[in-house]
């Protein structure tokens, strides 16, 4: 079936250093992928939307300058943390919706990205 | 139930009894709705969906409720297994969109 594949699952980075996550759709394609993050014990909040070919949209509170997306392929969205801190260490998780008449309301996660800065 | 503070409200079941979550979302223009689970440290695992002209489906454990007059919905999750313990969290979906906003999210532990 369908997946969505996030790399790397975790990552440890330097205070003021950039790190790359990449989320990949497996035997699908996705003009659209979504970002969210969640901190610990708490719920995913969406941060942005991949469009493939165009802009990111974010949502309000976001720093797009912060949170670098590009959506280069229908397979393959990148978020970049840029200077990261340590408030910026949380679980990034990426999500595509499903193509077809019997999974067009699916949405498939990534397992999620770690991210650490120390 | 309510939110505690910083922490995720927590349920907690004997096992084998029946477990209700609940989640009351915030768009009435909310066309569908997805039922999550979230075992720690790993991406959210779809359980079952409901759009919003039904008022309730059934899986296989798990029937879905939904009470759009009060903006509610409800996981049942029958003879609740130890492997159900994880975090449970909602999903509503804007109308002609496939954005979708998470509820708080609620912890399901099993008790054995």
């Amino acid at each position: 079936g369908a997946v969505v594949s996030q790399h790397p699952s975790r990552v440890i980075c330097k205070s003021g250093t950039s790190v790359k996550i990449e989320c990949r759709s497996l035997d699908f394609q996705a003009t659209t992928m979504f970002w969210y993050r969640q901190f610990p014990k708490k719920s995913l909040m969406l941060m942005a939307t991949s469009n493939e070919g165009s802009k990111a949209t974010y949502e309000q509170g976001v720093e797009k300058d912060k949170f670098l997306i590009n959506h280069a392929s229908l397979t393959l969205s990148t978020l970049t943390v840029t200077s990261a801190h340590p408030e910026d260490s949380s679980f990034y998780i990426c999500s595509a919706p499903g193509t077809g008449s019997s999974s067009g309301n699916t949405i498939y996660f990534g397992e999620g990205s770690w991210l650490t800065v120390v | 139930g309510e939110s505690v503070g910083l922490h995720l409200p927590t349920l907690s079941v004997q096992e084998g009894d029946n477990s209700i979550i609940n989640c009351a979302y915030s768009n009435s223009a909310s066309d569908y709705f997805i039922w999550y689970k979230q075992e720690s440290g790993k991406g959210p695992q779809f359980i079952i969906d409901i759009r919003s002209n039904m008022d309730k489906r059934q899986g296989q454990r798990v029937t879905v409720l939904l009470n759009k007059t009060v903006k509610h919905l409800s996981l049942q999750i029958a003879a609740t297994q130890p492997g159900d313990s994880a975090v449970y969290f909602c999903a509503e979906r804007s109308s002609g969109t496939y954005k979708y906003i998470f509820g708080t999210g609620t912890r399901l532990k099993v008790l054995a």
